[in-house]
């Protein structure tokens, strides 16, 4: 069965720092995501994004914070200079369609800030 | 926002059968899933329902939705060791708006 993947099981930077999380969406999706999930909370969503553009963003996703699909494959989370409270689970999810369409998730990105 | 409420932790014994509950806030929800997370992995879709039905069944799985008292619960027959993991419930809004739960950290018992 087709699945996300998700780059790197777990990354690891110094504050301030800009990290890259990675992530495949299934081939035949239209639809990505990324959520998090800070450790012992609940899982948030980030930001969704849809033919090339931002189609939502919660108030989480801030300017340090930026989606790209750089080519026909790769989804990918960019955090510009970490902070501390960045540190936590990220997902990347992928539907086929907007509506009626579950999410798929990756198994995440594990981020540690130090 | 939405407010999901699972409670935290449910231990069964093997065999038995496992009950995760789940209430919401808001009466507009268009589906809800349960999605599974076991340790170290990610988040697994496990079944869904309808807002507009009332039971579902998927094999070992019995969803059961009460619209009326934004009520939302899995059943686990038989329940296996294997089933130890986190459960989330999910109501989606506006189809593509996913709020989880806090999760319920089922525990199996040999």
């Amino acid at each position: 069965e087709p699945e996300v993947t998700q780059t790197p099981s777990h990354q690891v930077t110094q504050m301030g720092q800009e990290v890259i999380l990675r992530c495949v969406p299934i081939s035949n999706h239209l639809y990505f995501y990324w959520y998090r999930q800070i450790l012992g909370q609940k899982v948030e969503f980030l930001v969704s994004f849809y033919n090339n553009e931002i189609s939502e963003k919660s108030e989480i996703f801030d300017d340090q914070f930026s989606v790209e699909r750089p080519d026909g494959s790769n989804f990918t989370l960019k955090i510009r200079s970490t902070k501390l409270e960045d540190s936590a689970m990220y997902f990347c999810a992928s539907s086929e369609r907007r509506a009626d369409s579950p999410l798929h998730f990756g198994n995440g990105t594990r981020l540690t800030v130090t | 926002g939405e407010d999901v409420e699972q409670s935290l932790f449910l231990s069964v014994r093997e065999g038995d059968s496992s009950v995760i509950n789940c209430t919401y806030t808001d009466s507009s929800s268009t589906y809800l899933y349960w999605y599974k997370q076991e340790p170290g992995a990610g988040l697994q879709l496990l079944t869904y329902i309808f807002s507009n039905m009332d039971m579902k069944q998927d094999q070992r799985l019995t969803v059961l939705l009460n619209k009326k008292d934004k009520h939302l619960s899995l059943r686990i027959a038989d329940t296996q060791t294997g089933d130890s993991a986190i459960y989330f419930c999910v109501p989606v809004y506006n189809f593509n708006k996913f709020y989880f739960g806090s999760g319920t950290k089922l525990n199996v018992k040999p």
